[in-house]
This record gives structure tokens, C-alpha cells and sequence, in this order.
């Protein structure tokens, strides 16, 4: 299984807006890139997933790099709610998820 | 539209004892997955079934097994368990691909 490598931890203002790196150099082809996270005291949430093309949904943008090798989400005004670990996932849209340490992401008012 | 449903929340057993936890999924969804969250070790895949076949499988020993039935909801079983089992299982649906949805995992303490 390919593996993701995120900083650790992160830090943001409120209303700011967030970058989170995600390195994958050796993804396959057959890789989506997903996005999770998880709150304290809940399971993972799912916030967005893409494969070649930069997505958006409500709750976040996806930028993938041209060769796919890496990618960022992008939270575009941090609120104390989006204070969660965040993980990136590759997957062949199976339900086989395999999950690293991710990025905690601490946000101050 | 109801979210994924785990049965028990929370429960405690003793070394040796056996388990069983339930999950209902999203209405429509085939696919089951089942998590074991630690401290220690994280978020780590146990498995994976679809239309009551297991297609993918964690590196768990054999203590560890699930079904799904024809209704899509799932079972899994830890027999003999040990104090280091003691964590939250997690379980996810999905429709066929796409993202995954959470339930809010039964925590088993093992004493």
C-alpha cells in the first residue's frame, strides 16, 4: 500500500485560511487521493477526495499536483471547529483505508 | 437519512472472554469496513466486506474475524481477547466507491 507523509502538527488562526501538505510520491495510478478527519471523541469524517483534477466541495478544496505526487487541502476560513487530526489517504476506492499519523491541526481564536 | 449505527457503545470484558460487535450501515450501502482505533497504533484496517464477501483483510491475527449478512449489516468477533484489544472499533460503509462514512465505534475494555 502506498504511503502519505503529512507534517505533524499545524497551527492557524481563526478565519485564516489552512494549507495542509500531503507527500505521495509513490502513488499508483489507480490512486484517489482522500482527505479524513476526526474530531475529538468522534470517528473520521470524510471531507473530500479526488484523483488527477483540483476538487471543491463544501467543505474544502483539493489541489493535486500535476505529477500527483503530492497534494493540499485547503480549508478557506479556519474556524475552532475544524481543530480535528486530519489524514491523507490513498485508496483504490475500495473500503480498505490505511491510515498514517496525520496532521493535527490546532486553530486559535 | 440515518447515519451508521454500532452496537454496543461501550463494554468491558475480561482476558480470555470473547466479543461480538455490531454494525448497521447507511441504507444502501454494500460495503462494511471495520477499524481498531488505539493510542498506541492509530487508526489500523481490519476488514472489508462487500455483498457478504470479505474482500480485503488487515494484518490481525485469526482471533479476529467478521461476516456481513444479506441485509448488509455486519458482525465481527474477537475471541480470546487480551488486555491489548482494548480499543475503539470502528465501523465505516460506503456505496460501492466513494467516501466512507463512520460510526461512532463500540469501546471495549478488556480487563
Amino acid at each position: 500500500d502506498a504511503k502519505t507523509t503529512q507534517p505533524n502538527s499545524m497551527e492557524s488562526n481563526e478565519e485564516e485560511p489552512v494549507h495542509l501538505p500531503c507527500n505521495h510520491s509513490t502513488i499508483s495510478g489507480t490512486d484517489y487521493i482522500h482527505w479524513y478527519r476526526q474530531l475529538p471523541s468522534q470517528g473520521p469524517e470524510y471531507v473530500i477526495h479526488g484523483l488527477t483534477s483540483n476538487v471543491n466541495n463544501r467543505m474544502a478544496s483539493l489541489a493535486i499536483a500535476e505529477d500527483r505526487k503530492s497534494s493540499t487541502l485547503i480549508l478557506h476560513r479556519a474556524t475552532l471547529r475544524d481543530a480535528a487530526v486530519y489524514y491523507c489517504i490513498l485508496n483504490s476506492n475500495t473500503g480498505k483505508l490505511i491510515f498514517g499519523q496525520g496532521t493535527t491541526l490546532q486553530v486559535k481564536p | 437519512k440515518a447515519g451508521v449505527t454500532q452496537t454496543p457503545r461501550y463494554l468491558i470484558k475480561t482476558r480470555g472472554q470473547q466479543v461480538t460487535l455490531s454494525c448497521s450501515p447507511i441504507s444502501g450501502h454494500r460495503s462494511v469496513s471495520w477499524y481498531q482505533q488505539t493510542p498506541g497504533q492509530g487508526l489500523q484496517f481490519l476488514f472489508e466486506y462487500f455483498s457478504e464477501t470479505q474482500r480485503n483483510k488487515g494484518n490481525f491475527p485469526g482471533r479476529f474475524s467478521g461476516r456481513q449478512f444479506s441485509n448488509s449489516r455486519s458482525e465481527m468477533n474477537v475471541s480470546t481477547l487480551e488486555l491489548g484489544d482494548s480499543a475503539l472499533y470502528l465501523c465505516a460503509s460506503s456505496l460501492v466507491t466513494g467516501e466512507l462514512f463512520f460510526g461512532e465505534g463500540s469501546r471495549l475494555t478488556v480487563l
